[in-house]
């Protein structure tokens, strides 16, 4: 079935640090990638998206290409600030059907002064 | 324009209890789904309803079911409570036809089996 690896945190990094999320999938076909963000005690907002092969998903900073080569979708911030601190979920979809959107375990990013 | 709203909040029941939990999707958007997030995972696919029929469901058993209401609200319900139940519940909306495969999910319910 279809799955998302994304590599475990914590994440620890200082403010204006370079932020690297790796995120791979397996599935059958070709999904749309996503990235969702949720801060503590709030539930999740969509970051990002992707919806084919060598599309660049971008907001408030965050970037992430879609790279069917290496089914990878890896997220990235040249400058992360104390107020990006949250969980980070990858995750990927087909559409047609019903939609269910498949989940990474997701990645908790902590970004101190 | 409100986003996904859900009720109750919070939630404490015991083990055996049973539980209804509700979601209001965005306005126009008739389509609904239920995810469970357990403490430190990814959040797991229960079902989809759109236009108040189910279209799918994830590996959950029967003590697990929904339905979707006329005005496109749903409730979903949880019989036979187990300890391991206990996690935040996410409702997420989509318009058909809208931008491709785009969920916006409600603040969630934190349900704790004790």
């Amino acid at each position: 079935g279809d799955s998302v690896t994304q590599m475990e945190g914590p994440v620890t990094l200082s403010e204006e640090a370079f932020l690297t999320i790796n995120c791979t999938y397996t599935a059958t076909g070709y999904p749309s990638l996503f990235w969702y963000v949720q801060y503590p005690g709030e539930g999740l907002q969509l970051l990002l998206k992707a919806t084919k092969a060598d599309d660049k998903g971008s907001n408030k900073g965050f970037e992430a290409t879609y790279r069917k080569e290496t089914t990878s979708f890896h997220l990235e911030k040249g400058s992360v600030q104390v107020s990006d601190s949250a969980v980070y979920f990858c995750a990927l979809s087909f559409s047609g059907g019903y939609q269910k959107v498949t989940f990474g375990i997701g990645t908790k990013l902590q970004v101190i002064p | 324009d409100a986003g996904v709203t859900q009720s109750p909040t919070h939630l404490i029941k015991t083990r055996g209890q049973h539980v209804t939990l509700r979601c209001s999707p965005i306005s126009g958007h008739k389509s609904v789904s239920w995810y469970q997030q357990v403490l430190g995972q990814g959040p797991q696919f229960i079902f989809q309803y759109y236009e108040k029929e189910e279209r799918g469901r994830g590996n959950f058993p029967d003590r697990f079911s929904a339905r979707q209401f006329p005005n496109y609200s749903s409730e979903l319900n949880v019989n036979a409570l187990l300890l391991g139940d206990s996690a935040l519940y996410l409702c997420a909306s989509t318009v058909p036809g809208g931008p491709r495969d785009e969920q916006y999910f409600g603040p969630g319910t934190r349900l704790t089996v004790t």
